[in-house]
């Protein structure tokens, strides 16, 4: 039940853009995205709902197909400060309780 | 405010010893996350709790892993005895509800390295 998160990595060049794809094999409530740093916390970015609504970062967005049950998180003229790892976490129920994580996905941004 | 916090941050012990990691989530918040992170695995939910009572521990991987929340401030996640297969990233996190619309917030983690 684990999503499966792609690419595993990427690298990317300052200004360049990236697309992360999220995708579960059974039907969602909602996605989380989180990014951590190495060493760090993850960090919360952003919520997609059924429904489309959207709560979270005002500079990263995403997308969210229900049908397809995955979503995308796209990434714009990085900055050095995008690098680290991205996980989504799907949700299937509307409970944080059951919000299972994908195994990341490295960006690394160079200059 | 504070944020989510953990001690220790590192933890090096030898195996069959007891660990103990400490756990203080945001003031206000009635659910409380342990999560351990590994490269194989990721990042996996251990047990949860809301309003200090256990919820769900479907997450804990054997006896030896035991939880508690004696009260609102505090929550201890121990492992005994410890086996070099337990050496991960422990996290805690908070929230203000159980809503799934609603944000998890992650403390800095204990890295336990058992020998």
């Amino acid at each position: 039940q684990q999503p499966v998160q792609s690419p595993q990595a990427v690298i990317l060049r300052e200004g360049e853009d990236a697309v992360i794809n999220c995708s579960s094999s059974k039907a969602l409530y909602s996605v989380h995205w989180y990014r951590q740093k190495h060493g760090e916390a993850p960090v919360f970015l952003m919520i997609l709902l059924k429904g489309g609504e959207q709560k979270g970062h005002e500079k990263i967005s995403a997308s969210f197909n229900e049908k397809k049950q995955q979503s995308s998180l796209y990434l714009t003229a990085s900055q050095l400060s995008y690098s680290g790892t991205y996980f989504c976490g799907t949700d299937r129920t509307g409970s944080q309780g059951n919000l299972i994580f994908g195994k990341g996905t490295k960006l690394s941004v160079k200059p | 405010d504070a944020g989510v916090i953990q001690s220790p941050r590192h933890e090096v012990t030898e195996m069959g010893q007891e660990v103990t990691l400490r756990c203080k989530p945001i003031s206000g918040h009635d659910y409380l996350f342990w999560y351990r992170q590994t490269m194989m695995r990721g990042l996996e939910l251990l047990i949860y709790f809301n309003n200090n009572v256990p919820i769900d521990d479907s997450g804990m991987p054997e006896d030896r892993f035991s939880a508690k929340m004696p009260n609102a401030s505090f929550s201890t996640l121990k492992i005994q005895p410890s086996e070099p297969r337990d050496s991960a990233v422990y996290f805690c996190a908070s929230s203000l509800t159980s809503d799934g619309t609603d944000t998890q917030y992650f403390g800095p983690g204990t890295r336990l390295t058992v020998l």
